[in-house]
């Protein structure tokens, strides 16, 4: 049974950088794909990014320019950097394995973090 | 983005009722459907991949359907622990969107 814990800082200051780690037990992060989604009231659940087991990137265009997903293996860990944040970053974020079959691509969110909540406010 | 609607929200109803919650994908998506549950204070919970196939340990009351743009999960015999809320998501293109979610409601 895979298990994901999350961790990072919950409040924040405008215009600094938001940091999140996921530790992966049960399985190992070069396995699978892995993934960061975060939610709001306001705009509910939100697709941040992805990274393969290969260590490819993908990130939501909406917030492209500010994230970087990174892996580290030799700690089974993978994390979450979203620099310059504001208000509207303030979320529940969780960490996720990602799941795509590469045939017919498809993608679904298995196994999930506890989530973080981050508070964006000066 | 391909954008998601769900209906209805909220929903109201009782132990033992057979409910229908509806998601509807703006461009076609063929069976590329996920279904949630989300309980308060808890991460979302997989129930329903590829629009139809049930998670492992997930009861067969649950039952996702659908294909291209309109999808359907339905719960038959309601129990107390299925109130919460539940989410559909397109796993076909990135990036990958949600739903607003339904919140069922006793």
């Amino acid at each position: 049974q895979m298990q994901l814990q999350q961790w990072g800082a919950g409040l924040l200051k405008p215009s600094e950088t938001l940091s999140l780690t996921c530790a992966v037990y049960g399985g190992s992060v070069g396995d699978h794909y892995w993934t960061w989604i975060r939610q709001s009231p306001g705009r509910g659940l939100e697709w941040i990014g992805e990274i393969s087991h290969r260590g490819t990137t993908k990130y939501n265009p909406s917030h492209k320019s500010r994230v970087l997903i990174s892996v580290d293996t030799s700690k089974n860990q993978f994390s979450l950097k979203l620099s310059s944040v504001t208000a509207a970053d303030t979320a529940v974020y969780y960490c996720a394995r990602e799941r795509v079959r590469a045939t017919n691509p498809y993608t679904w969110f298995d196994s999930w973090g506890q989530g973080t909540l981050v508070t964006v406010s000066s | 983005d391909i954008r998601m609607t769900q209906s209805p929200s909220p929903l109201s109803a009782s132990v033992g009722d057979r409910v229908t919650l509806t998601c509807r994908a703006s461009q076609n998506i063929g069976s590329h459907l996920n279904w949630y549950q989300q309980k308060p204070g808890k991460a979302p919970n997989l129930l329903i991949s590829a629009a139809s196939t049930l998670q492992s340990g997930v009861p067969s009351r649950f039952t996702g359907t659908g294909s291209g743009t309109d999808f359907t999960l339905t719960i038959s015999g309601l129990q107390l622990e299925d109130f919460a809320t539940y989410y559909c998501q397109q796993g076909s293109s990135s990036p990958y969107t949600f739903g607003p979610g339904t919140k069922l409601d006793i």
